[in-house]
């Protein structure tokens, strides 16, 4: 069966500091992936998204980035962190066909001190 | 470009009766689906129920129905005897029937379960 993997799942990290977040999908193969930025407990943003090895589209232009080294693994970073980039992230996966939305990860809850 | 919106903030209702939750999108598509997610606190998102644009037969998971109006474009949720464990935010969300489509999300919705 299919699983996701999201870690971290609380990061607490100053002002001015790297980032990196990672999602690894198993039991499938050339996923979907989606990176979405949850605040306040309201609805989710999506950040970023990928159909494939090194192809990433941008949704929102803002301090982070996204890469996808594998084809299971998303990972989302940042060079340095702002306060605004608190927040509960989420990745999630599908296949190429809509019907079955999305499965989530578990979130990565982040603060910026 | 797609709007889901939810227009109801907050919601509440008696352990073991019903509520509905509300949801309305906007889209020139005729070929879409739509979802309703669930948040309980640990906030792991988990899908409740789907509807295909094609189907006329609302979807039905149990407690949970859909009321599916595609010329209205609207979506209600009903959640047929409430029970504690159905308190949580939960999510209306629209895609296109294309593969690699994003999902668009509305606010959500946070219910509240009485006992």
């Amino acid at each position: 069966s299919q699983t996701i993997h999201q870690w971290p799942a609380t990061l607490v990290q100053p002002v001015g500091s790297p980032l990196s977040l990672e999602c690894t999908v198993e039991g499938t193969s050339n996923p979907n992936l989606y990176w979405y930025r949850q605040a306040a407990g309201r609805g989710l943003q999506l950040l970023f998204y990928s159909v494939g090895i090194g192809q990433i589209s941008s949704e929102v232009p803002q301090n982070l980035s996204a890469s996808r080294p594998q084809d299971r693994q998303f990972i989302l970073s940042s060079k340095k962190l702002l306060l605004s980039d608190s927040g509960f992230y989420l990745c999630a996966w599908t296949t190429g066909f809509s019907l079955y939305g999305y499965t989530f990860g578990s979130g990565t809850r982040l603060t910026v001190v | 470009a797609q709007t889901v919106t939810q227009s109801q903030p907050e919601m509440s209702v008696q352990e073991a009766e019903t509520v509905t939750l509300s949801c309305t999108y906007d889209t020139s598509e005729s070929d879409y689906y739509l979802f309703w997610y669930k948040q309980p606190p640990s906030r792991q998102m988990i899908l409740v129920i789907r509807q295909e644009a094609y189907k006329q037969q609302n979807a039905t998971e149990n407690r949970f129905s859909v009321n599916f109006q595609k010329a209205a474009k609207s979506f209600s949720l009903k959640i047929s005897d409430s029970q504690l464990g159905d308190a949580a935010m939960y999510f209306c969300a629209y895609v296109r029937e294309t593969s690699g489509s994003r999902l668009t999300f509305g606010e959500g919705t946070q219910l509240t379960v009485n006992p």
